[in-house]
C-alpha cells in the first residue's frame, strides 16, 4: 500500500509557465515533506521541505504547498526552464522502528518544453 | 570529493558471483542508508546505519548484507543475487535520522545488473 503518491507519472509545459507538480498521502504521522529532483545517471537531490506546521514554503522559483487536511502538497515552479527538466520525486518523513524514515512517491517526469 | 560518492557506477554480475558496492560520505553526516530503485518503482529503503549501528533493516534479504566500519563508509556486499535485484543501489547520508527535520543527501547511485 503505497503511502505517498504521485498520481502523475509524466508533466509537460511550456518554458516560462508555471509546472505544478502534485503529491498525496495517507499516513498522518508523516510530519515533514521533501521535494528531490533526479537527472538521469545521478542521484536525487534535495530541492525544498516544508514542515506540518506550515502551509507554505518558497525558495525562489520553487514553493511547495502542504494541504494537511487534505494530505496533499505540491511544488510550484515559476517560470519553468528548460534545466527544470527532471524526474521531481516527492518524500514524507515519518517515524520507523527505528529513526525517521522518507517515504517516497514514484517520481513525476517534468518536460520543459522552450 | 564532496558529497556522497559511490563505486562503481555499474556492475554486471552472475548469479554465482560475490561483489561489493561502496558508500563514502565527505559531509561528515551521522548517519548512512541503502536504498534500492526498481523500474516503475518509488524508492525503497533497505538498511539504515546511525553512528555505525544498524538501525533498520526492511525485511532485506540475506543475499544482501551491510557493513559499516565507520559513519563514512557503507557497504553493500552481495551474494547469490537473482535477476530480479538488477536495480539502481543509492546510498545517502544524513546528520541526525533521529529528527524528523532529517533531508538525506544522495551519491549517484549504482546500477547493477544481475544475469
Amino acid at each position: 500500500d503505497q503511502q505517498v503518491k504521485q498520481n502523475s507519472p509524466s508533466l509537460s509545459v511550456q518554458e516560462g509557465r508555471i509546472s505544478i507538480l502534485n503529491c498525496d498521502y495517507t499516513n498522518s504521522m508523516f510530519d515533514y515533506f521533501l521535494w528531490y529532483k533526479k537527472y538521469p545517471a545521478e542521484g536525487p537531490t534535495f530541492l525544498i521541505s516544508i514542515s506540518s506546521i506550515k502551509d507554505k514554503n518558497e525558495d525562489g522559483r520553487f514553493t511547495v504547498f502542504l494541504n494537511k487536511s487534505a494530505k496533499h502538497l505540491s511544488l510550484h515552479i515559476v517560470p519553468s526552464q528548460p534545466g527544470d527538466s527532471a524526474v521531481y520525486f516527492c518524500a514524507a518523513s515519518g517515524p520507523g522502528a527505528g529513526s525517521y524514515q522518507l517515504t517516497f512517491g514514484k517520481g513525476t517526469k517534468l518536460s520543459v518544453i522552450p | 570529493e564532496t558529497g556522497v560518492t559511490q563505486t562503481p557506477r555499474h556492475l554486471v554480475m552472475g548469479m554465482t558471483n560475490k561483489k561489493s558496492l561502496k558508500c563514502e560520505q565527505h559531509l561528515g553526516h551521522n548517519a548512512m542508508y541503502w536504498y534500492k530503485q526498481s523500474a516503475k518503482k518509488p524508492l525503497e529503503l533497505m538498511f539504515v546505519y546511525n553512528f555505525k549501528e544498524q538501525t533498520e533493516n526492511n525485511s532485506v534479504p540475506s543475499r544482501f548484507s551491510p557493513e559499516c566500519p565507520n559513519s563514512s563508509h557503507l557497504f553493500l556486499h552481495l551474494h547469490t543475487l537473482q535477476p530480479e535485484d538488477s536495480a539502481l543501489y543509492l546510498c545517502a547520508s544524513s546528520q541526525d535520522p533521529q529528527s524528523s527535520y532529517n533531508e538525506q543527501f544522495f551519491g549517484p547511485g549504482t546500477r547493477l545488473t544481475v544475469l
